[in-house]
């Protein structure tokens, strides 16, 4: 059975960082790609970032490019999301997501999901 | 990046009754198009990729349609379970990117 669990959200003030991990199970780490998804209050889905199975493509959204950053560590099938620099606008629940192959670049199981928010 | 507009904005049904979901993109994806259900407090689900192919244990009452830049997904005969907000989204470029959602209510 599949499994991701989120792990890492809280409180932060804005400028702070915050590392969110989400630990998987129950399928071949290493031969899928992942990815962080996120919802903010009251709004819909937003893709965030990827990361192929290797570890050595990652892709991001525009509003968090250069502040966040994917990697996995294959050895604790484990993939993570460092968040730098956040903003009020970074308030969301964060969704780690596996993707449906390798590379296909839909997602095919999601964990629940962590909350993080940014505020003083 | 490709756009995704999702229309209606909220679908009000009743069990029983059908439900038809749209999708537009502002570019050709071809057919790289999934759909996804969301429940209150749920991770969400796959339902659709690829335009048309149902995901795994997902229930034929569910159908994907469409391709290039216009998508729909049918819900036949609502459940009391199928009240969500259900997404699509685009896998054709980067960014990925996901409509804003279509709320199917009672």
């Amino acid at each position: 059975e599949v499994q991701l669990l989120e792990s890492g959200g809280g409180l932060v003030p804005p400028g702070g960082s915050l590392r969110l991990s989400c630990a998987a199970s129950g399928f071949k780490f290493r031969s899928y790609a992942m990815m962080w998804v996120r919802q903010a209050p009251g709004k819909g889905l937003e893709w965030v970032a990827a990361l192929s199975g290797s570890g050595a493509t990652a892709k991001y959204a525009d509003s968090v490019q250069g502040r966040f950053t994917i990697f996995r560590d294959s050895s604790k099938d484990t993939v993570y999301l460092q968040m730098n620099s956040l903003r009020v606008e970074d308030t969301a629940v964060y969704y780690c997501a596996k993707d449906r192959g390798y590379s296909y670049n839909d997602i095919d199981f999601w964990g629940q999901g962590t909350l993080v928010t940014v505020s003083s | 990046e490709i756009v995704l507009t999702q229309s209606p904005v909220t679908l009000s049904l009743s069990p029983g009754e059908r439900a038809t979901l749209s999708c537009r993109a502002s570019q050709s994806v071809s057919t790289s198009l999934a759909w996804y259900q969301h429940r209150p407090g749920q991770a969400p689900r796959l339902l659709i990729y690829d335009a048309s192919n149902r995901a795994t244990g997902i229930s034929a009452r569910f159908s994907g349609s469409g391709s290039g830049t216009d998508f729909t997904l049918t819900i036949t005969s609502l459940e009391p379970e199928d009240f969500a907000v259900y997404y699509c989204q685009q896998r054709k470029d980067w960014p990925l990117t996901f409509g804003a959602g279509t709320k199917v209510d009672i």
